[in-house]
């Protein structure tokens, strides 16, 4: 199984501040075809979680341009540039290149 | 505008079989795959698995032989069984669509784009 390392696995931030999450996963998420098989969730409280980047770096439709995802191999980044009080929750990177594995989350607080 | 929504008791004994239902509503069922996800209280998410509406399926292998994904597409319905439960399965279940959103070859890329709210099981004697 690729497991899949999240840290911090708290972040406070404050609004209008960048975040950055990291995810790193024990085998690479290079595909043959050239594309990273990675995504990454936001589960907002009390919420199901809800789809922010696939392929590594595209966002979702509907996901602000504040979100950006990036990385190769098995080091790999979720960027809020400015965060707002609707970002918090727990974010969660996710492999795709083998059967599906979670990263274990990394919870978003205001401080 | 998809909806999913899980459907099943909500208390199941040990050793006894977990039956979920999800139901489309709001766009065919015969055009995606569709998977369930569970989430352990107070924990993380763990992929169960996938069925396409052709009837293929894949699950995860440490779930090994108790898994069962099927589809009813007179219903538009997916369904998830799961045997011999142990309290370590109590968890919320969710279904998801998974939508192609990026060619790739001959294929597609695909990602869990819409999600149910998810359904509480608890096993419990």
């Amino acid at each position: 199984d690729i497991v899949m390392t999240q840290s911090p696995l708290s972040l406070p931030v404050t609004p209008g501040e960048p975040a950055s999450i990291s995810c790193r996963s024990s085998q690479s998420l290079l595909h043959s075809s050239g594309h990273i098989f990675l995504d990454w969730y936001l589960q907002k409280p009390g919420q199901s979680p809800q789809l922010l980047i696939y392929m590594g770096s595209n966002r979702a439709s509907g996901v602000p341009d504040r979100f950006s995802g990036s990385g190769s191999g098995t080091d790999f980044t979720l960027k809020i540039s400015r965060v707002e009080a609707d970002d918090v929750g727990v974010y969660y990177c996710m492999q795709t290149l083998q059967t599906r594995t979670f990263g274990q989350g990394t919870k978003v607080e205001i401080k | 505008q998809v909806q999913l929504q899980e459907s099943g008791p909500g208390l199941v004994k040990p050793s006894e079989t977990l039956s979920l239902t999800c139901t489309v509503s709001g766009d065919s069922i015969n055009r995606y795959y569709w998977s369930w996800i569970r989430q352990p209280p107070g924990k993380g998410l763990e992929w169960i698995g996938y069925v396409h509406y052709s009837g293929t399926t894949n699950h995860n292998p440490s779930l090994k032989s108790r898994v069962s994904i099927s589809v009813d597409t007179s219903k538009s319905q997916i369904s998830l069984k799961l045997t011999s439960v142990t309290a370590a399965d109590t968890a919320v279940y969710y279904c998801a669509r998974l939508k192609g959103l990026r060619p790739l070859g001959n294929n597609y890329y695909h990602a869990l784009d819409v999600w149910g709210q998810g359904t509480t099981v608890t096993v419990s004697s």
